[in-house]
């Protein structure tokens, strides 16, 4: 089925650790984003690319890097992990008014 | 920077009564609205958008929603809500002139208790 794959799924860190996350869609879509959701907080914007070869800081970008070198792919960085960094992350990409959102991965740093 | 506010932070509701959730944006120029639901553990459902055309918007499980423009507000209704619509529910707002990000509000729980 056409959509946004994020893997993984859950993931345990211990502070200082580093990992990727994988941000994968099949629609050919241009835009696509990072956020990071928190209980109280809604969604907030990691980092975000509006085409191959870009991204771009939103919201809350400390801590974090993002790279797009395959208009299909946008990874997600964190090069030392903290606990601040407990969250659920979830990627989106869109065509312009039309966003497909991926079911969300569970980060959890101890 | 985009600000969407949702008024409520909880509603609690018995089912089949009727149900508003509120949400406010800042934006003086052309906006795409959307509602989300989210499920215990689960990701984002949409539950309707407006990119267009008519203020009132109609969705998925009897949901709807009206845009207006002066207020700035896109309040999402319910006329009569069942125990499975306890959720969590997203406003959002986009801009196409700011690279179509999405802003969320900080959500409101719904909860319906028989």
């Amino acid at each position: 089925n056409a959509g946004v794959t994020q893997t993984p799924k859950f993931r345990v860190l211990k502070t200082g650790q580093s990992m990727t996350l994988l941000c994968a869609q099949d629609m050919n879509h241009e835009y696509m984003y990072w956020y990071r959701q928190d209980p109280g907080m809604g969604l907030r914007l990691i980092h975000y690319s509006v085409g191959e070869g870009t991204t771009a800081k939103g919201e809350v970008p400390d801590g974090y890097n993002v790279s797009r070198l395959k208009k299909q792919n946008f990874l997600l960085g964190l090069e030392s992990a903290a606990p601040s960094q407990t969250s659920v992350y979830f990627c989106a990409s869109t065509t312009a008014g039309g966003y497909t959102f991926g079911s969300g991965t569970r980060l959890t740093v101890v | 920077a985009q600000s969407v506010t949702q008024l409520d932070s909880q509603v609690p509701v018995f089912e089949e009564a009727p149900v508003e959730l509120r949400c406010n944006y800042s934006s003086s120029v052309s906006v795409y609205l959307f509602w989300y639901v989210q499920y215990p553990n689960q990701g984002l459902q949409l539950l309707l958008k407006y990119l267009s055309g008519s203020t009132l918007v109609k969705g998925i499980n009897g949901f709807e929603a009206e845009f207006n423009k002066s207020q700035t507000s896109f309040h999402l209704r319910k006329p009569s809500v069942h125990i499975s619509d306890t959720a969590e529910y997203f406003c959002a707002v986009s801009e196409g002139s700011n690279d179509y990000k999405l802003s969320f509000g900080a959500g409101t729980t719904v909860t319906v208790r028989a």
